[in-house]
């Protein structure tokens, strides 16, 4: 089945950089990756998808990156807030959205 | 339009003792249904899907069942739990493809004592 690592666990940045998050997946049969950003204590919400036949995809100070050849993607945050600070999941989708575990990022101000 | 409901929002339970967590969706049909884990460190723990009334499909073996008894209503049960049960559990549900998006409930959160 499919399988996605995600890159790095944590990752503390100024307010105002940008902040990257990177994933990998194992079936080259998935064909749709979204983001998720989960607040303490809430279920997930969707903040952007791209799927397989488009390589990149924007949403103001979001972006993410798809390379198939390479079975990666990465989610790209610009401009960071503190807003910002959440857990973020990216997911593959097999039988089922399979997710990655997740990175703690943390704006500071 | 379309809402998850899941409950209860917090939930201790002594080990060995039973569990039903239930959860559902207003505002459409035939959604496809999921049970995920969430253990600190593990991420989203995919444990069961549906795509459709009691047809159930397992990802992790463990001491979990999940039921579909109506086409919106998706259960999650355990006869005895065990330590390792607690974690934050999440519904969530989407349509049509697996490749959509998926809406999330907003959890529970388990603690087996």
């Amino acid at each position: 089945g499919e399988n996605v690592e995600q890159h790095p666990s944590t990752l503390s940045v100024q307010e105002g950089d940008s902040a990257v998050i990177k994933c990998t997946y194992s079936d080259s049969a998935s064909n749709y990756f979204p983001w998720y950003k989960q607040e303490l204590g809430k279920g997930p919400q969707l903040i952007i998808d791209i799927r397989s036949n488009v390589g990149e995809k924007k949403d103001q100070r979001i972006a993410v990156t798809l390379n198939k050849t390479a079975k990666h993607f990465s989610l790209h945050i610009t401009e960071t807030q503190p807003e910002d600070s959440a857990v973020y999941f990216c997911a593959a989708s097999g039988t089922a959205l399979i997710f990655g575990k997740g990175t703690t990022l943390s704006v500071s101000s | 339009s379309q809402t998850i409901h899941q409950w209860p929002a917090t939930l201790v339970q002594p080990v060995g003792s039973p569990l039903s967590l239930e959860c559902t969706v207003e505002g459409t049909s035939n959604p496809n249904l999921y049970w995920y884990r969430q253990a600190a460190g593990r991420g989203l723990q995919l444990l069961f899907y549906s795509v459709g009334i009691g047809q159930i499909s397992s990802e992790v073996p463990q001491n979990l069942s999940a039921s579909r008894p109506q086409d919106r209503q998706f259960i999650l049960s355990s006869k005895k739990l065990l330590l390792s049960d607690s974690g934050f559990y999440l519904c969530a549900w989407n349509l049509g493809q697996i490749n959509t998006e998926a809406f999330f409930g907003q959890g529970t959160r388990l603690t087996v004592v």
